[in-house]
């Protein structure tokens, strides 16, 4: 039973340039969301994803946008990139949006910021 | 406002030994969820518990023991007897109101435990 699979697990940009980050769910679920982890500091939720639209957003400016699938894998896409966006980005998974659902997690894409 | 502080930055203990890690949670909701995950190198957050807030029974499960208190706020995990596998960064999570998976994370706590 595949879990939660990232890619790419590593890249480096340069400021300005745009990413592209891709995650497909653990088998059977349905609901994707993506969390930053800056280095040192716990997860910070970006948005969620279920039946192909944003359900709910973080306090993340609009260079972050996301999109899911038909297949229930997503996107995460990065704009104009800054510095300050290295990090380690988590996908994580669930069947349905309740909140009282545990959380599936990738190991995630590190992404550096030159 | 929702947080989660954990303010134990760092702990190292000796194989054997207990050691407790702390969290404190602010929340509004007098419904809400709480989470501890467990993240190695790896990366990958690991689930370990969830609890919510009208369950304040604590739980043992195996070396893992976890102690719930809405008086002060307070949901605290202890680890029996560590080994080096237990050796990780530890989160406190809290996930409030309606639905979907928005978890607040607290700042965690890196265990490491020496043999």
């Amino acid at each position: 039973d595949a879990g939660v699979t990232q890619s790419p697990t590593h890249l480096i940009k340069t400021r300005g340039q745009q990413v592209t980050l891709r995650c497909s769910p653990k088998s059977g679920h349905d609901t994707v969301s993506w969390y930053q982890q800056a280095l040192g500091q716990g997860p910070q939720f970006i948005f969620q994803y279920y039946e192909e639209e944003e359900r709910q957003r973080g306090n993340f400016p609009d260079r972050f946008s996301g999109h899911q699938f038909p297949n229930y894998s997503s996107e995460l896409n990065v704009n104009a990139l800054l510095l300050g966006d290295s990090a380690l980005y988590l996908c994580a998974s669930s069947y349905g949006q309740v909140r009282r659902g545990e959380l599936f997690f990738g190991e995630g894409s590190r992404l550096t910021v030159l | 406002a929702q947080k989660v502080t954990q303010a134990q930055t760092e702990i190292s203990v000796v194989e054997k030994e207990d050691v407790t890690l702390d969290c404190v949670y602010e929340t509004r909701d007098t419904t809400y969820y709480l989470f501890w995950y467990k993240q190695p190198p790896s990366g990958e957050l690991v689930f370990l518990i969830r609890r919510n807030s009208f369950d304040e029974q604590n739980e043992i499960s195996g070396r893992y023991s976890w102690n719930f208190q809405k008086s002060t706020s307070s949901f605290n995990f202890t680890i029996t007897a560590s080994q080096v596998v237990d050796s990780a960064v530890y989160f406190c999570a809290l996930s409030e109101k309606d639905y979907g998976q928005n978890f607040v994370f607290g700042p965690g706590t890196r265990l490491s435990v020496l043999p």
